[in-house]
């Protein structure tokens, strides 16, 4: 079993449709969580970054953690076709030690 | 604007070829991380350093590759002799002090031929 899982996609929805993106993860360690995206033939790009659990709101993205099911979202409202990427969860623990989920390929169709 | 940066960018070379690609980190951050990204396998950490020292070079084949931090503006990454198999896109990322989080660059695509 990976430490992270992330469904891979891909994940096509219409314009103004509310993204739901989602990892799980095992170890227990990781403290740190974020949320990065990345276009084609570029790096990623860190888009969230939250440490507690909760919920943290960006203009149209709300990056949500539950540390007690292990369970990390990422939600897009009113998406655009500029939303069009793949997006990559990644957590670490105290050290520093980050694992990133496999990245899940959305489109936003117009 | 702080960035890292990557060259070359883009790198065609033929099997037994040594390849060379560095790395510039954000001025300020002490952990340079790196990683080769494929469509089967998605992201593997390769090597990371903080304060220059190498800390983990667990995921990379030791007998081709070899990872350095001459100073603390460059990091470098070296694949002596270079396969096919070695055909990927490698980014380096660099961190800040506090070790959460992670800035990458553009990316080095590597093709070997």
């Amino acid at each position: 079993q990976k430490e992270v899982e992330q469904d891979p996609g891909p994940l096509s929805v219409p314009e103004g449709a509310i993204v739901s993106l989602n990892c799980t993860y095992s170890n227990s360690a990781f403290q740190y969580f974020m949320w990065y995206r990345q276009y084609s033939r570029k790096g990623p790009e860190l888009l969230m970054y939250t440490y507690s659990s909760g919920n943290k709101e960006d203009g149209r993205f709300t990056a949500q953690v539950d540390k007690s099911s292990k369970y990390i979202s990422l939600f897009i409202r009113d998406s655009q076709p500029s939303d069009s990427a793949t997006y990559l969860c990644a957590m670490s623990d105290r050290k520093g030690d980050m694992r990133f989920g496999a990245g899940t390929r959305l489109t936003v169709k117009p | 604007d702080a960035r890292v940066t990557q060259t070359p960018r883009d790198k065609v070379t033929e099997m037994g070829q040594e390849v060379t690609m560095r790395c510039q980190p954000i001025l300020g951050h002490n952990t340079v991380f790196w990683y080769r990204q494929t469509m089967m396998q998605g992201l593997e950490l390769l090597a990371y350093f903080r304060n220059r020292a190498p800390l983990d070079d667990s995921g990379m084949p030791k007998d081709r590759f070899s990872a350095e931090m001459p100073d603390a503006t460059l990091a470098t990454l070296k694949i002596q002799p270079s396969e096919p198999r070695d055909s990927a896109v490698y980014f380096c990322a660099s961190g800040p002090p506090a070790g959460e989080t992670q800035y990458f660059g553009p990316g080095t695509r590597l093709l070997v031929l």
